[in-house]
């Protein structure tokens, strides 16, 4: 089974600022990452897929890189609204299985 | 406007059963993998189902397997979840969520709101 761990736990930013979150796989996962924002009370939001690829209309200053067991959201300069837990995901070929990593809390510093 | 609005959740005893209905509407059903997944309450997500676009294929977590039901109905745009033998452990906000490409592998990509599903005596 593969395990995600995301780090860290929480993420203490200023508004205006870049935020770095990392994901890593404990074994290689390739491109098969997915990147969510979860905000209190909501469902959460799809951000990032296949490691890299913004889904619909997610604003570019969130950006995904890495493949493998390394992976990275960006978030170039957060915004009041960027203020959340963000979830990676790793999604199995076969048999289909989606494994989630604990989450990253980003709050305002 | 695409959207996925669940129900059916409630306060259940221990070993008892619920179904969870999540109606699809503002794009094609029939067309989409579909997949439940499980926020306990504080705590982080957890994939629980996904079946594919026609119904003909099933996936379980460890957890729910033997236990839980995926099933969905085209004809109504309905993706359903049969819970029984439910446990403490199994409180927790369920979600809906259709797939990238609609195809049964990859992100879940349009959520609905959640149920809220509680077990307790």
């Amino acid at each position: 089974e593969i395990v995600m761990t995301q780090s860290p736990v929480t993420l203490s930013v200023s508004p205006g600022e870049r935020a770095t979150l990392s994901c890593r796989a404990s074994q290689s996962v390739s491109s098969d990452l997915a990147w969510y924002q979860q905000k209190p009370g909501q469902a959460p939001r799809l951000l990032i897929y296949d490691a890299s690829t913004r889904a619909t209309d997610i604003p570019a200053r969130f950006s995904g890189s890495g493949s493998g067991t390394e992976f990275t959201l960006t978030i170039s300069s957060l915004q009041s609204e960027d203020f959340a837990v963000y979830y990676c995901q790793h999604y199995n070929n076969w048999p289909p299985r989606w494994t989630f990593g604990q989450g990253t809390k980003v709050e305002i510093k | 406007e695409v959207q996925l609005l669940e129900s059916g959740g409630d306060l259940v005893q221990p070993g008892g059963s619920l179904r969870l209905s999540c109606a699809a509407s503002g794009f094609t059903f029939s067309n989409y993998a579909m997949s439940w997944v499980r926020q306990a309450p504080g705590k982080g997500l957890e994939w629980v189902s996904s079946i594919s676009s026609n119904g003909g294929i099933t996936f379980y977590g460890d957890s729910v397997k033997g236990r839980f039901t995926i099933s969905r109905d085209n004809s109504k745009n309905t993706l359903y979840l049969q819970m029984k033998s439910l446990r403490a452990e199994d409180t927790a906000v369920f979600y809906c969520a259709s797939m990238v490409r609609g195809v049964i592998r990859g992100a879940f990509e349009i959520w609905g709101q959640g149920t809220k599903v509680t077990v307790s005596s």
